[in-house]
């Protein structure tokens, strides 16, 4: 696509139930990322993706969180048992890399989650 | 590790006046990327400017230029005669191997 797309924009949500954020990288890009970004705050890392290697999950804040990457595109992100402090906005983004080096990372509009 | 500091919270300009605003960082890697991003309201982070690492020339786009002091880790964007439209927050990051690092954002207002 032209562009890095997320569904939904906006989610709301009962506090206990399950989440999936869906993100749609720019075509042809290897890297793939997703940061949460809490109102007025910077931009947390969750996890990486690169190509086929294993992903960096170092960012995910608790086993509640988990993601996935299909045929190395389409990625979900999914929260169990939502709890009211994962409320935020959810960005990813993604990158092309020349060599070993990534260059600039694309972003998505995000997904605004609201746990009630 | 790596970090990126920014360490003005908030800073205001005059329209059609000069701001700069102020980036530190730190990486023990050998190629990586600068980048200075924009987030309106909209929350639509937007790149703005980019500089990779080997290159000595400053990167300009348009009213945007940096001052890459890489001895220093600095890495400083300068924005000229400041629009309305300015108005956002604006975030410096680090690319290289892995994942980028953000800095905690400067918040730009600028006055009418």
């Amino acid at each position: 696509g032209a562009g890095v797309s997320q569904s939904p924009s906006n989610k709301v949500t009962e506090k206990g139930k399950d989440v999936e954020l869906r993100c749609d990288p720019i075509s042809g890009h290897t890297a793939l990322y997703w940061y949460r970004q809490s109102l007025g705050q910077g931009l947390e890392f969750l996890i990486y993706f690169q190509g086929n290697s294993a992903p960096d999950k170092s960012g995910l804040p608790s086993d509640r969180f988990s993601a996935e990457r299909t045929g190395g595109s389409v990625s979900t992100l999914t929260i169990q048992r939502t709890q009211q402090e994962d409320s935020a906005v959810y960005l990813c983004a993604s990158s092309f890399r020349t060599g070993v080096t990534n260059t600039e990372a694309f972003f998505g509009q995000g997904t605004r989650l609201t746990v009630v | 590790a790596q970090t990126v500091t920014q360490s003005q919270p908030e800073m205001s300009v005059q329209e059609a006046e000069t701001v700069t605003l102020s980036c530190t960082y730190d990486t023990s890697e050998n190629n990586y990327y600068l980048f200075w991003y924009k987030q309106p309201p909209s929350r639509q982070m937007i790149l703005v400017i980019r500089q990779e690492a080997y290159k000595q020339q400053n990167a300009t786009e348009n009213r945007f230029s940096v001052n890459f002091q890489k001895a220093a880790k600095s890495f400083s964007l300068k924005i000229s005669d400041s629009q309305l439209g300015d108005t956002a927050m604006y975030f410096c990051a680090l690319g290289g191997t892995y994942k980028y690092i953000f800095g905690t954002g400067t918040r730009l207002k600028v006055l009418a």
